[in-house]
């Protein structure tokens, strides 16, 4: 399987404090992207970084990516309680496929 | 309000029935996606449409068959279903396949078999 790792499954934070999640994948990729989903709702996609990218910031959203490691993380800042919700890293591997492989996933709750 | 818009959002249907999922986009987007999501589990990749046409089936079973009858519509049709097919049927679009473009999801239709 193409599928990633997450880690950690579940987070708990307080508002205002940072989340931070990590996701690992297998395969040489072309970007890597990063969506939430709320609770019974389709994703929604944060955002993405390139193979020849290391960092990339949006707004509270800082995300990583080391390619040599397999590896990137997502940190928000400051979370707010509507931050609650899970959080996917997806890889856009480079086998011809082009078909996005979806990590395990995270759910961060903020407690107000 | 998200731009994919998936009908019905919720379907509870026996084993024998034929129901029909259905996905409709707006922005011109030339690529469509049926992905099946499990309860606390990442969506799974079903089918891809390029351009209308039918470009990656992943070993789903044939009581799944989908349709794109034009670029903006995607469907999927249902029969002879088992409860472990019981998912969140999420569509998405996207510019085209591949690329450094994110996908669009809808909100998904909830499927329950009994």
């Amino acid at each position: 399987s193409q599928q990633g790792e997450e880690d950690p499954q579940a987070l708990s934070i307080q508002e205002g404090e940072n989340a931070t999640m990590n996701c690992s994948y297998k395969t040489s990729i072309n970007n890597l992207q990063w969506y939430r989903q709320n609770s019974g709702r389709g994703l929604v996609h944060l955002i993405l970084i390139r193979s020849n990218e290391r960092e990339k910031h949006s707004g509270r959203l800082r995300v990583t990516l080391d390619t040599s490691k397999k590896s990137s993380s997502l940190l928000i800042t400051a979370s707010r309680a509507a931050d609650t919700a899970s959080y996917f890293c997806a890889t856009l591997d480079q086998t011809g496929a082009n078909n996005l492989f979806f990590g395990t996933g995270t759910r961060l709750t903020v407690i107000p | 309000d998200t731009e994919v818009t998936q009908t019905p959002k919720h379907l509870v249907m026996g084993m024998t029935n034929k129901k029909s999922l259905k996905c409709e986009q707006h922005m011109g987007h030339r690529a469509m996606y049926w992905y099946k999501q499990k309860a606390k589990k990442p969506p799974e990749l079903m089918f891809v449409y390029s351009y209308e046409k039918l470009s990656i089936n992943e070993s789903v079973p044939s009581r799944f068959s989908p349709e794109c009858p034009n670029s903006s519509l995607l469907n999927l049709h249902l029969h002879a279903l088992q409860p472990e097919d019981s998912a969140l049927y999420l569509c998405a679009s996207s510019q085209v396949t591949g690329s450094n473009q994110p996908q669009h999801f809808g909100d998904g239709t909830r499927l329950s078999i009994l």
